[in-house]
């Protein structure tokens, strides 16, 4: 079963344009993740948000969280081609650092 | 790029056959996972090891055994291939730490015909 579920599922911007992706989950969490996977490619960590934080930046990054709302939201701007990619949430609940995933947000940014 | 070579990166079998896969870390790093992506269903967990001969089951163990024997080896076994397991598959590490992102190989694409 998946915990997280990113919304849109697919999602078409033209290069210099923001990108908003957002995620549900429905258990309590202790942190929420966010990575990134190219076409043919490993997933690769974005960035980590707390379960007690609400907000967090990371270069055109910037992430929020609503655990009254179990959401989460990945706002990229300015994008670029080369943010052409699967963006993934990754949710974590309980012991030994096993992560859910969602099905992913697949944003493709045209030139 | 984190340390993770995985290994073969492309396998064509067929159904009933053994297969064995290997994720080699240069890291260090206590856990380990290994995943499975199919289209419509993200990433979902096999198995993982939390240290040598430590490991458990994730969401979608059946079919699937795994191994550690060393800090840097885990290996994902399909004892008799099955057309079901047809699929991406992707080992990942992470340090100890409730707050450490996993890294992950490249996948391996496994075709069971």
């Amino acid at each position: 079963s998946q915990q997280g579920e990113e919304d849109p599922q697919a999602l078409s911007i033209q290069e210099g344009e923001n990108a908003t992706m957002n995620c549900s989950y429905k258990t309590s969490i202790n942190n929420l993740q966010w990575y990134r996977q190219n076409s043919g490619r490993g997933l690769v960590h974005l960035i980590l948000i707390r379960s007690n934080e609400r907000e967090k930046h990371s270069g055109r990054l910037r992430v929020t969280l609503d655990t009254s709302k179990k959401s989460s939201s990945l706002l990229i701007t300015a994008s670029r081609a080369a943010d052409t990619a699967s963006y993934f949430c990754a949710t974590l609940s309980g012991g030994y650092q096993k992560v859910t995933f969602g099905i992913g947000t697949k944003l493709q940014v045209i030139p | 790029d984190a340390g993770i070579t995985q290994s073969p990166r492309h396998k064509v079998t067929e159904t009933g056959t053994p297969v064995t896969l290997r994720c080699h870390q240069t890291e260090n790093h206590r856990y380990m996972y290994w995943y499975r992506q199919d289209p419509g269903h993200g990433l979902r967990l096999i198995h993982y090891s939390y240290g040598v001969k430590d490991t458990d089951k994730g969401e979608v163990s059946d079919g699937y055994s795994v191994s550690r024997s060393k800090t840097e080896d885990f290996l994902l076994t399909l004892e008799s291939a099955t057309s079901s397991q047809t699929s991406v598959y992707f080992c990942a590490i992470s340090m100890t730490g409730e707050n450490q992102p996993q890294h992950f190989g490249d996948g391996t694409r496994l075709s069971i015909l």
